[in-house]
């Protein structure tokens, strides 16, 4: 029950260039879309979200992308640095009740950005 | 800047027995949300909670796994009989008011002999 896709296990990009990160979702209830980077042996660290009544989101080098009818969103990072290199998660939630908004999670794109 | 903290890193145990992971979440959240990952797959999602109770739960969520917020600050899962299978990542999370954001802390590593 993939829910949440990202179809890209790994992704190599040059320093200074635009990294781009793909998710789809099934779920037409999914209202929220989250990024997550994430170190080896470390949690998850927010990176950005955007709400479904939003089709643009932009957090310094980070842009996220929202296609609703299309059900999937992009993460943009321009320029790649090293310190980007890390496993990116798309995660989507919907709020069952007065906030409670469990996260499903794609099974994540490794990047490497290349010096 | 406040950060979700959890304890140990890494504990093992022996099949069968009790395991207590402790988490403190950041002092304004109301939510708190358990999560876990078994090596090389996803981040699932294990439990939700508020206001002292679970608001929501899994199907991994079984008789085998509670949870409590035995004071203000504290907020631990208890997996009770611990298998194999249990042997993961576990990460704890949490959310502020007026917002679905969650934040993770570091994970508390899991292994079961």
């Amino acid at each position: 029950d993939q829910q949440v896709k990202q179809n890209s296990p790994s992704l190599s990009v040059q320093e200074g260039r635009i990294s781009i990160l793909n998710c789809d979702y099934t779920n037409s209830m999914f209202d929220y879309f989250l990024w997550y980077k994430k170190y080896p042996a470390e949690g998850p660290t927010f990176l950005i979200s955007i709400s479904s009544i939003k089709d643009k989101n932009e957090d310094g080098r980070f842009t996220v992308f929202l296609n609703k009818s299309a059900k999937h969103l992009s993460l943009h990072i321009v320029p790649s640095q090293p310190g980007d290199s890390a496993v990116y998660f798309c995660a989507a939630s919907y709020d069952r009740n007065s906030g409670n908004t469990p996260l499903v999670f794609g099974k994540g794109t490794r990047l490497s950005v290349i010096a | 800047e406040p950060e979700v903290t959890q304890t140990p890193s890494h504990q093992v145990t022996q099949m069968g027995q009790e395991v207590i992971l402790r988490c403190v979440p950041i002092s304004n959240h109301l939510y708190f949300y358990w999560y876990r990952q078994i090596l090389g797959q996803k981040v699932e999602f294990l439990v939700s909670f508020y206001n002292n109770e679970i608001s929501e739960k899994s199907e991994i969520f079984d008789d085998q796994f509670s949870v409590e917020r035995p004071d203000g600050s504290n907020f631990t899962l208890k997996i009770r009989s611990t298998k194999l299978e249990d042997s993961a990542m576990y990460f704890c999370a949490s959310s502020p008011p007026a917002t679905d954001t969650q934040y993770f802390g570091p994970g508390t590593r899991l292994t079961v002999l």
